[in-house]
């Protein structure tokens, strides 16, 4: 159990268009979702937190309206880089905490490696 | 945001050996998780502690919340190639949601 899985793995476009991750836990209802950034070589840095049904609670200095976050269900959320440019290129990595898992643990998904040009 | 620092940052060792690896934190966390994550993918949970002494193993893995609650340490006996890979902690504080990560320990295991 605790699956969650991310789409797309892997994405390229070109600097000035958005692009939108899914991310989906496939075997339990998260109530809440994260969302990190990891550059290369580093640890994974939390973007923004997201509960079922509300408003995302971003971290400082992430701009929420660049990174949109929607968590319309239980098994859902997405995030939408818009207007994306060169420096937002990156490895984008969520994760999942539901009601089956009382330790508060968070389960990742194989992240998106998003390349802008 | 919280600082975990994560020692050693790196190492090298012969397969066979043991490795140990700690966390460190200035602030008192309510628990703290071990994850493993290996190149172009997710990191994958390993262990959960949810209370100050509590040793939990799993496999060839340990891990122990450390009694200050504001480090855990992480011990892997026996290594084998397959474990390579960076291992991330991450601490909870005693309210909210977040987790905050490590710096995270590069392990690279010789044949």
């Amino acid at each position: 159990g605790a699956v969650v899985s991310q789409h797309p793995s892997w994405v390229i476009c070109k600097s000035g268009t958005s692009v939108k991750i899914e991310c989906r836990s496939l075997d339990f209802q998260a109530t809440t979702m994260f969302w990190y950034r990891q550059f290369p070589k580093q640890s994974l840095m939390l973007m923004a937190t997201s509960n079922e049904g509300s408003k995302a609670t971003y971290e400082q200095g992430v701009e929420k309206d660049k990174f949109l976050i929607n968590h319309a269900s239980l098994t859902l959320s997405t995030l939408t880089v818009t207007s994306a440019h060169p420096e937002d290129s990156s490895f984008y990595i969520c994760s999942a905490r539901g009601l089956d898992h009382p330790g508060n643990e968070q389960f990742f998904g194989p992240g998106t490696r998003l390349t802008v040009l | 945001g919280q600082q975990l620092n994560q020692s050693p940052q790196s190492m090298f060792i012969q397969e066979g050996e043991d490795v140990s690896m700690n966390c460190t934190s200035s602030s008192i966390f309510n628990t703290w998780l071990w994850y493993k994550q290996e190149p172009g993918e997710g990191p994958v949970l390993l262990i959960a502690l949810y209370k100050a002494g509590e040793l939990t193993s799993n496999g060839r893995l340990t891990a122990q919340f450390g009694i200050t609650r504001k480090d855990s340490f992480l011990n892997i006996s026996a290594s084998i190639p397959s474990d390579v890979g960076i291992y991330f902690c991450a601490g909870q504080l005693g309210t909210g949601n977040q987790f905050y990560f490590g710096t995270g320990t590069s392990l690279t295991v010789i044949p």
